[in-house]
């Protein structure tokens, strides 16, 4: 069964702490991404990677790292640095970056940071 | 003036209704066009992708592109309560590594 997964759906953290929010695809795909989603504001890139071991910033990577060590995985850390955490995170990939390549989206992280 | 925009809604309509979703933008290096079906809680869901300008058809769902006035839309035919959800637009250029651009979202109701 072909696809993305992250994982926790729902994660709650104290301020101040960090927290790494997981992104599994088994679909091969070259490049990775990551998006936060907030009310009306519709999805915003953090991050994305095009092969292992390298990635850039996107719009708002502000108190955001990732890491690629790996093809099928781009965990997400959110930072205490990050001045507000509390998002919907959606994890997203395709087979490469030209732009024809199609973006398929994992479930999502929905995060609480109180 | 944003890239995209998107009438976030919500918009409500009856089954069987022909509803038309839409976005304009104004980077006229956009070449590709995405709709996006994202149900409550839910990750996006692609729907629909064209490239450039003309009309692409599946199904019930009709995406159309209009390049001189920057303007795109996604007709759902016969609508079903199982539409309802929040629809996003999303566009790029056709350069490498160019981010996707994504509308706010239009939020849709369709009532049996």
């Amino acid at each position: 069964d072909g696809g993305i997964t992250q994982s926790p759906k729902y994660l709650f953290r104290k301020e101040g702490q960090n927290v790494t929010l997981s992104c599994e695809q088994n679909l091969n795909h070259d490049a990775m991404y990551w998006y936060r989603q907030d009310p009306g504001q519709g999805l915003r890139l953090i991050y994305y990677s095009q092969i292992v071991n390298d990635f850039q910033k996107g719009d708002i990577a502000e108190g955001y790292s990732v890491s690629r060590e790996k093809k099928e995985s781009f965990p997400l850390t959110v930072t205490s640095a990050q001045k507000n955490p509390t998002a919907f995170y959606l994890c997203a990939s395709s087979q490469g970056v030209t732009s024809s390549d199609e973006q398929y989206f994992g479930p999502g992280t929905r995060l609480t940071v109180t | 003036q944003k890239e995209v925009e998107q009438d976030p809604g919500p918009l409500s309509v009856p089954e069987g209704a022909i509803v038309s979703l839409n976005c304009t933008y104004s980077n006229s290096a956009f070449q590709y066009f995405m709709w996006y079906r994202q149900y409550s809680r839910k990750g996006p869901e692609l729907l629909m992708y064209t490239y450039s300008s003309g009309n692409k058809e599946d199904g019930r769902f009709t995406a159309q592109v209009d390049k001189s006035s920057k303007y795109i839309s996604l007709f759902i035919r016969d609508s079903q309560p199982s539409d309802s959800a929040t629809y996003l637009c999303a566009m790029t250029t056709n350069q490498a590594g160019t981010a996707l651009i994504f509308g706010k979202g239009t939020t849709l109701s369709v009532s049996s």
